[in-house]
């Protein structure tokens, strides 16, 4: 079963304009961490917050945007004002228990027009 | 801090040939080290888990003789693919998790192309 879904395979926007991508995961773990990865075309993972399972709190990094919610196990992001550096295939992704292992979404593909 | 590098950054070679991508932690000890797999246009999935002077742990469905892990160091770990096809083309990722860390640390990759 997949743990971590990201529904929108695609997203085209025109800049300045605010994106959000959905993650929703499954996990039966109290303990657990979730991620956000930027992947550029160049291939290297960028890695842009973690959030672990007993924080709830919605964090703000300049003009990225985090937004947990655990009644829905949901772990959005948003991007406000994007630009065109922004376009970038995205990860969200699951670590259960204490493996550390990762799980990750099917990733969007962002594209920002200018 | 925290880099992590690969060798090399690409690779071309023929079909049954073998392949070994380095995966070296450079300002930390690697306990852990991870390795990942990505084909054109899809996710990254993991292969097998490498712990420093242990056999490495190996996901389902991934062939432990084809991949063949080495983790002879706390910082350096390899995969050699053996007997490449052009199937095993792919995008191989490593990530590093330092000593009593819980953050993986990720190299940039070594894009791997069998003819």
């Amino acid at each position: 079963a997949q743990k971590v879904t990201q529904a929108q395979t695609e997203i085209s926007v025109v800049e300045k304009e605010d994106v959000t991508l959905d993650c929703v995961y499954e996990t039966r773990d109290t303990t657990y961490y979730l991620f956000w990865y930027k992947q550029p075309p160049s291939g290297e993972l960028v890695f842009l917050i973690r959030r672990n399972s007993f924080d709830e709190q919605n964090e703000i990094s300049g003009r990225y945007s985090w937004n947990f919610q655990k009644s829905t196990s949901s772990f959005n992001f948003t991007i406000t004002a994007s630009q065109v550096v922004d376009s970038a295939v995205y990860f969200c992704a699951l670590s259960e228990g204490d493996d550390y292992k990762l799980s990750f979404g099917a990733g969007t593909t962002v594209t920002v027009r200018a | 801090g925290a880099v992590v590098s690969q060798h090399p950054s690409w690779v071309i070679c023929k079909s049954g040939t073998s392949v070994k991508i380095e995966c070296r932690s450079l300002d930390f000890q690697a306990t852990t080290m991870f390795w990942y797999r990505q084909f054109p246009k899809q996710s990254l999935m993991l292969m097998a888990t490498s712990n420093e002077g242990s056999k490495a742990t190996y996901e389902q469905g991934v062939e432990k003789d084809k991949f063949l892990i080495n983790h002879a160091s706390l910082t350096l770990s390899t995969l050699t693919v053996t007997s490449a096809h052009p199937e095993d083309s792919s995008f191989y990722i490593c990530s590093a998790r330092e000593h009593g860390g819980n953050e993986q640390f990720f190299g940039p990759g070594t894009r791997l192309t069998v003819l």
